[in-house]
């Protein structure tokens, strides 16, 4: 059973330019979260999908960044005209059905953008 | 909102000795989760343990244990006969379980050095 999937694992992008991260949650995973950890910092929690939904996106920046997590296909975090400070490692975790139950989050390896 | 905080940003252990890692968190919530990660050098977000806060019982999974003292908002992590591979950043986590969403909220870490 491969678990969760995220690619690239490291992004280089110019200031301006979009960055697009994937994540493929564990078989018979439908949730999905992204969080962000900045140097010397724990993980921060952005936002948490299921299929075609966005359950909850508190922690989205509110402009810049969106995520999606089609019908077919990888959840996908995407950052418009990234900036110095978007650079951070940024982790994928799925759960199979939370539903109030306390699911144990399983994590990617992460993507590694950097901004230069 | 909850809060997670670890005490200790940084302990060392000598190899096959035992070692406690402080976490203490906030929340008015009744029902939650409590988790345990470990990050090593790879920076893969491994889970180590989980708790239930409705359970008095204190979960273990081999080497590893917790003492979870819910009056004290305590969730303290024990390492047993150290080994050189549990050296890793160690993050606690908190989960609620109400209001449709089951983010994880991150301490800022401990750097575990494990010494042969």
């Amino acid at each position: 059973n491969a678990g969760v999937m995220q690619n690239p694992r490291h992004l280089v992008r110019r200031r301006g330019q979009e960055a697009r991260l994937r994540c493929s949650p564990m078989k018979g995973h439908s949730h999905v979260y992204w969080y962000r950890q900045l140097p010397e910092e724990g993980l921060k929690f952005m936002v948490y999908l299921q299929k075609e939904n966005i359950i909850d996106e508190s922690g989205m920046p509110k402009e810049r960044f969106s995520a999606e997590f089609p019908k077919e296909g990888p959840s996908i975090l995407r950052i418009q005209q990234v900036v110095r400070g978007d650079s951070a490692a940024y982790f994928c975790a799925s759960s199979p059905n939370p539903a109030g139950g306390g699911d144990t989050q399983y994590f990617g390896p992460g993507t590694r953008l950097t901004v230069l | 909102a909850q809060t997670v905080t670890q005490s200790q940003p940084e302990m060392s252990v000598q190899e096959a000795e035992t070692v406690t890692l402080s976490c203490t968190y906030d929340t008015s919530e009744n029902n939650y989760y409590l988790f345990w990660y470990k990050q090593p050098p790879s920076r893969q977000m491994i889970l180590v343990i989980r708790q239930e806060a409705y359970k008095q019982q204190n979960a273990t999974e081999n080497r590893f244990s917790v003492n979870f003292q819910k009056a004290a908002k305590s969730f303290s992590l024990k390492i047993s006969d150290s080994q050189l591979g549990d050296t890793a950043m160690y993050f606690c986590a908190f989960m609620r379980t109400q209001g449709g969403s089951e983010k994880l909220v991150f301490g800022k870490g401990t750097k575990l050095t494990v010494n042969p």
